[in-house]
């Protein structure tokens, strides 16, 4: 069946500009994540839904940063007035359940680069 | 400090090494474990869950030491394929999942 899928694959914009990156989770995965990932780093958590249930957004970095799910569907992560370090991959995950042990499936992320 | 810290690596082994990874976790309250691959430039991918028990697959076994709260992989005949970064991910109840900085691991013939 579909994997998760994320568009768009590569993105590069100008500091300043706003970008919306989108995610599309398994269907029936009830847990969504999104991690930063920079060059030659480890995943950086970000924010995380589960079902109806109020997103954990204790690892939005700043203000300009901001998520939104659609239910137990797509996802949007907004970075507002880019900035360069905020490039980097940004993965999705999606999960059976947040309160269980499941695997995470992964997006093959979106490449942004901030000039 | 980190709720999740690796060994800093890399490993460089030969064909037919056994290598071990240890990770250490700070949050008392984490639920449940795992190991995680990830080749250049693609996304992670799950290797392994990691039971109390103790818990083996192939060539792979993971251990997990809660009062010591570590979390350990053993990869037993390391093959080239084996190259990647292995990442240590840790869950909290309420879902959360903290990712490990990873440990770079380069199997030579």
């Amino acid at each position: 069946g579909a994997g998760v899928s994320q568009s768009p694959s590569n993105k590069v914009t100008e500091k300043g500009k706003d970008v919306e990156l989108r995610c599309d989770p398994i269907s029936g995965h009830t847990a969504l994540y999104w991690y930063r990932q920079r060059l030659g780093q480890g995943l950086e958590f970000l924010i995380y839904f589960q079902g109806n249930s109020a997103p954990d957004k204790s690892g939005l970095p700043s203000d300009r940063f901001s998520a939104e799910r659609t239910g137990e569907s797509v996802s949007t992560l907004t970075i507002q007035r880019t900035q360069q370090e905020d490039s980097a991959v940004y993965l999705c995950a999606s999960s059976l359940g947040g309160l269980s042990p499941y695997e995470q499936y992964f997006g093959p992320g979106t490449r942004l680069t901030v000039t | 400090r980190k709720e999740v810290e690796q060994d800093p690596g890399p490993f460089n082994v030969p064909e037919g090494a056994t290598v071990a990874f240890n990770c250490t976790y700070s949050n008392s309250a984490s639920q449940s474990f795992f190991w995680y691959r990830q080749d250049c430039r693609k996304e992670p991918k799950l290797l392994m869950s990691v039971y109390s028990s103790g818990n083996e697959d192939g060539r792979f076994t993971a251990q997990l030491n809660r009062a010591s709260q570590y979390i350990s992989l053993l990869i037993r005949d390391s093959k080239l394929s084996d190259s990647a970064t292995y990442l240590c991910v840790v869950n909290t109840n309420a879902g959360k999942s903290t990712f490990g900085d990873g440990t770079t691991l380069t199997v030579k013939p």
